[in-house]
């Protein structure tokens, strides 16, 4: 899987749009940008995912950029229960052992009121 | 549907013991998982099976056992419980779609404590 890189922390005001933004510079030809969310003590949440072009969803957007080797996660009216570790994953769905998931360090995101 | 479900919620343990975490999921998916999560740090894959009567090790199998008698559940043995087990403990499951992808669902996990 193509390694990702995003910020360890980022702060949001409550109601305003939060950005999320992950790397991933080496992502091949058939790898998925997926998202996941962790909220303090619970199981990781599925938020969103996409090849190439840009996807939306009751929960998020996500902007993938042209070369792909970029893409912004956002929540476009953060709560204070957004307040998360999220994890960017790039991979190719099934390819790994069983296909598990490779959780990085994240970006907690603090939504303040 | 209540997706998976995972108990117990909270367990303490004395070094040696054993127990069972169950996992079961009404999703019909074929893919489970056993990942645990120690304080601080990222999942780490145990145990997944990619159906009934198949499974496999991940990443840290040792100190556990599983098996897939059926669908909807996938049942994590710990065998002489060790502090070094002491984590939360959680099950997922999911299925390929039509476009190939592939969504985990978590269950709320299992917080083991060995003493």
């Amino acid at each position: 899987d193509a390694k990702t890189t995003q910020p360890p922390s980022m702060d949001c005001a409550e109601g305003r749009a939060a950005n999320l933004p992950c790397n991933h510079s080496t992502i091949s030809g058939n790898e998925y940008v997926y998202w996941y969310r962790q909220i303090h003590s619970q199981g990781p949440q599925y938020i969103i995912h996409g090849l190439k072009n840009n996807e939306t969803n009751e929960m998020a957007s996500l902007i993938i950029t042209e070369d792909r080797k970029s893409s912004t996660l956002i929540l476009p009216h953060a709560t204070l229960r957004d307040t998360a570790v999220y994890y960017c994953i790039v991979r190719v769905p099934g390819k790994n052992a069983g296909n598990m998931l490779t959780f990085g360090g994240g970006t907690r995101l603090m939504v303040k009121p | 549907n209540a997706g998976v479900t995972q108990t117990p919620k909270f367990r303490i343990l004395k070094i040696g013991q054993s127990m069972t975490l169950q996992c079961t999921q009404d999703m019909n998916h074929n893919y489970m998982y056993w990942y645990r999560q120690d304080p601080g740090m990222g999942l780490k894959l145990i145990y997944y099976s990619v159906g009934a009567g198949i499974t496999d090790k991940g990443e840290v199998p040792n100190g556990y056992n599983v098996s897939r008698s059926t669908t909807e559940d996938f049942p994590l043995r710990l065998e002489l419980a060790a502090p070094s087990q002491t984590s939360v403990y959680f099950c997922a499951s999911s299925s390929l779609g039509r476009t190939g992808t592939d969504t985990q669902y978590f269950g709320p996990g299992t917080r083991l404590t060995v003493l």
